[in-house]
């Protein structure tokens, strides 16, 4: 299986600032056929399922703020959150799709400091 | 607009199997694959298995001896059974339709589908408790 691996595990941001969330994959899933990163990001806050926020690593779903941006390749990957706002506080996941079993990173807690 | 109820007993003891429905409103069972994702409270989330478009299953090799998901066309539903339960099954189980990336083969000959997961059910907690 592959293991991602997501830093830090919580994160404290003042309103307004820059979220930086890291995730990296035990093997490269960048797939040479397409050229694409095999990634994807969720927002999950308390009580309610995940919500997807961006895929292809860099691809935001219809409806996300443009302030929620993807970026890497190969192994590490970055999601960003420009400018934080207060329902922005929750928890984030990458997924490598990939390969099966399709696997999540442990998640990073986003907190307003 | 697509939307999901999911349905079964939250509480069991050791041994016995978790039953889980999902049924789907708004649109057709067959249009797109669909999986069971679990989440133990306050850790991360696992993929349990998937049933595709065309009906067939794939499960997570971690689970794969306890795992059955089956569908009910006529419905609109589909299900899941893990049986032989221990506390470590207890977990919110989701249901989530996934958007269909890429198709692989192993060496062996099987087929295998990819996803990223673009719609969630509300989840239900299933606990594991003697």
């Amino acid at each position: 299986d592959i293991v991602m691996t997501q830093s830090p595990d919580s994160l404290a941001v003042s309103l307004g600032e820059r979220a930086t969330v890291n995730c990296k994959s035990s093997q490269s899933v960048l797939y040479s056929s397409n050229n694409k990163n095999f990634l994807a990001w969720y927002q999950q806050k308390p009580g309610q399922p995940p919500k997807l926020l961006i895929y292809w690593a860099s691809t935001r779903e219809s409806g996300v703020p443009d302030r929620f941006s993807g970026s890497g390749s190969g192994t590490d990957f970055t999601l960003t959150i420009s400018s934080l706002q207060a329902e922005d506080v929750a928890v984030y996941y990458c997924q490598q799709y990939y390969i099966t079993p399709v696997t999540f990173g442990q998640g990073t807690r986003l907190e307003i400091k | 607009q697509v939307q999901v109820q999911q349905w079964g007993v939250g509480l069991l003891k050791p041994s016995e199997t978790v039953s889980l429905t999902c049924a789907v409103y708004g649109g057709s069972l067959s249009d797109y694959s669909w999986s069971w994702i679990r989440q133990p409270p306050g850790k991360g989330l696992e993929w349990i298995g998937e049933i595709n478009h065309s009906g067939s299953t794939n499960y997570n090799p971690s689970l794969k001896s306890r795992v059955t998901i089956s569908v009910d066309t006529s419905k609109n539903q589909f299900s899941l059974k893990l049986t032989s339960v221990t506390a470590a099954d207890t977990a919110v189980y989701y249901c989530a339709r996934g958007r269909l990336t890429r198709t692989y083969y192993s060496d062996s000959g099987t087929y295998y589908n990819t996803y990223y997961f673009h719609f969630w059910g509300q989840g239900t907690l299933v606990t594991v408790s003697s």
